[in-house]
């Protein structure tokens, strides 16, 4: 049962323009969101969060977005660079799950110089 | 400050063989996390340690076990090693538990089952 879903494989966006990477999740008692981004050959970095009692959170070029009756969040990417090209990972953290994180399947950004 | 590191960075094991894999936390993090990434997907929960007990364990069978040490390094094992273990182990580790406490990963160790 995946709980945390990131639909799309893979994105390809032009550099300087917005890239928009999308999660779903089912589980109502997720709480705590994440967005890690991961190169090859190394782990996951941490990005950005949101809480749930929170619909936006901004941290320079990334801004991520928290629909909560629609279950769903999206990580914003403006101006997107070359050198955010990597797998982008949404994770989520429930109230009853303690610290666990639970990730989707991550969905790889390229940015075309 | 030193980050999440892990050793050793790549394994090859034969079924049936045991295997030990390790992490050492970012310096001042009390807990630490481990994960099994397979090919094409995300990260899968295996179990975490908060000052030195187990605080959580995911779904993976007994055969996959760990500790954590007074120094906050921490050691996952896992015996019986079937096919299927292949995969990237990541262990992260956060400063404390709770909403906010950010877990941070090492490179990982690629783990071959052959």
């Amino acid at each position: 049962d995946q709980q945390v879903k990131q639909n799309s494989p893979s994105l390809s966006v032009q550099e300087g323009r917005i890239s928009i990477l999308n999660c779903d999740y089912t589980n109502s008692m997720f709480d705590y969101f994440l967005w890690y981004k991961k190169y090859p050959a190394e782990g996951p970095t941490f990005l950005i969060s949101i809480s749930s009692i929170k619909d936006k959170n901004e941290d320079g070029r990334f801004t991520v977005f928290l629909n909560k009756s629609a279950k769903h969040l999206s990580l914003h990417i403006v101006p997107s660079q070359p050198g955010d090209s990597a797998v982008y990972f949404c994770a989520a953290r429930g109230l009853s799950s303690g610290d666990k994180l639970t990730f989707g399947t991550g969905t790889r950004l390229a940015v075309r110089p | 400050e030193t980050g999440v590191t892990q050793s050793p960075t790549h394994l090859i094991k034969t079924r049936g063989q045991q295997v030990t894999l390790r992490c050492s936390s970012q310096s001042g993090h009390n807990t630490v996390s481990w994960y099994q990434q397979a090919l094409g997907q995300g990260p899968q929960f295996i179990f975490q340690y908060y000052r030195e007990e187990e605080n959580g364990r995911g779904n993976f069978p007994p055969r996959f076990s760990g500790l954590q040490f007074p120094n906050y390094s921490s050691e996952l094992n896992v015996n019986a090693l079937e096919l299927d273990d292949s995969a990237l182990y990541l262990c992260a580790s956060s400063l404390t538990l709770g909403q906010g406490a950010v877990q941070y990963f090492g490179p990982g160790t690629r783990l071959t089952v052959t």
